[in-house]
């Protein structure tokens, strides 16, 4: 599976948009782009995914640049509960479905 | 809610005892789960691969007689942590993947936190 790069870490003011990026620049055609968080102690949250479009859910959007190597997560309206570490994973399909993860953002969101 | 749980969420055991941890997928079949370790201050490392009706696969470096898993059904895998040892004090999360696609997304559970006395 392709690695990723992520700042480790970002600040955010609460209310305002967090835009987290993922550089994935070895990407290959048949790998997903994957986003989870995990909240200290916890397990890691779904968040998003997505191949090539641009995806959107209730809890985020997820940017694919049109060449694929690169992502970004976006918090439209961040809150304090959204302080975590946010991991950009790419995986193969068909590839077993585990995923590696890596260092992750640590997101901390002020107000 | 939650779909998938994992219990229990902490336990402390003593040194040269085993401890069984569980994860159950909710309201839905897992044929394959997966187990992680996280360490204080690290990202999550996958152990293993727990595979209903066949045995586990586990990930280099993991040994499969310390880290017993059992995959006794569809919605049940177990993690035995087998005559422990301090340094198998860690975080163990497991998830299962939610739907049959191949890109399926992973759920995890919200861990089980041991500590080896």
């Amino acid at each position: 599976d392709a690695k990723t790069t992520q700042p480790p870490s970002m600040d955010c003011a609460e209310g305002r948009a967090a835009n987290l990026p993922c550089n994935h620049s070895t990407i290959s055609g048949n790998e997903y782009v994957y986003w989870y968080r995990q909240i200290h102690s916890q397990g890691p949250q779904y968040i998003i995914h997505g191949l090539k479009n641009n995806e959107t859910n209730e809890m985020a959007s997820l940017i694919i640049t049109e060449d694929r190597k690169s992502s970004t997560l976006i918090l439209p309206h961040a809150t304090l509960r959204d302080t975590a570490v946010y991991y950009c994973i790419v995986r193969v399909a068909g590839g077993g479905n585990k995923l590696t993860f890596g260092t992750g953002t640590q997101l901390k969101v002020e107000l | 809610g939650a779909v998938v749980s994992q219990h229990p969420s902490r336990v402390i055991c003593k040194s040269g005892t085993s401890v069984k941890i569980e994860c159950r997928s909710l309201d839905f079949q897992a044929t394959t789960m997966f187990w992680y370790r996280q360490f204080p201050k690290q990202s999550l490392m996958l152990m293993a691969t727990s595979n209903e009706g066949s045995k586990a696969t586990y990930e280099q470096g993991v040994e499969k007689d310390k880290f017993l898993i059992n995959h006794a059904s569809l919605t049940l895998s177990t993690l035995t942590v087998t005559s422990a040892h301090p340094e198998d004090s860690s975080f163990y999360i497991c998830s299962a993947p939610l739907g049959g696609a191949s890109n399926s997304p992973l759920h995890f559970g919200n861990g089980t936190r041991l500590t080896v006395t």
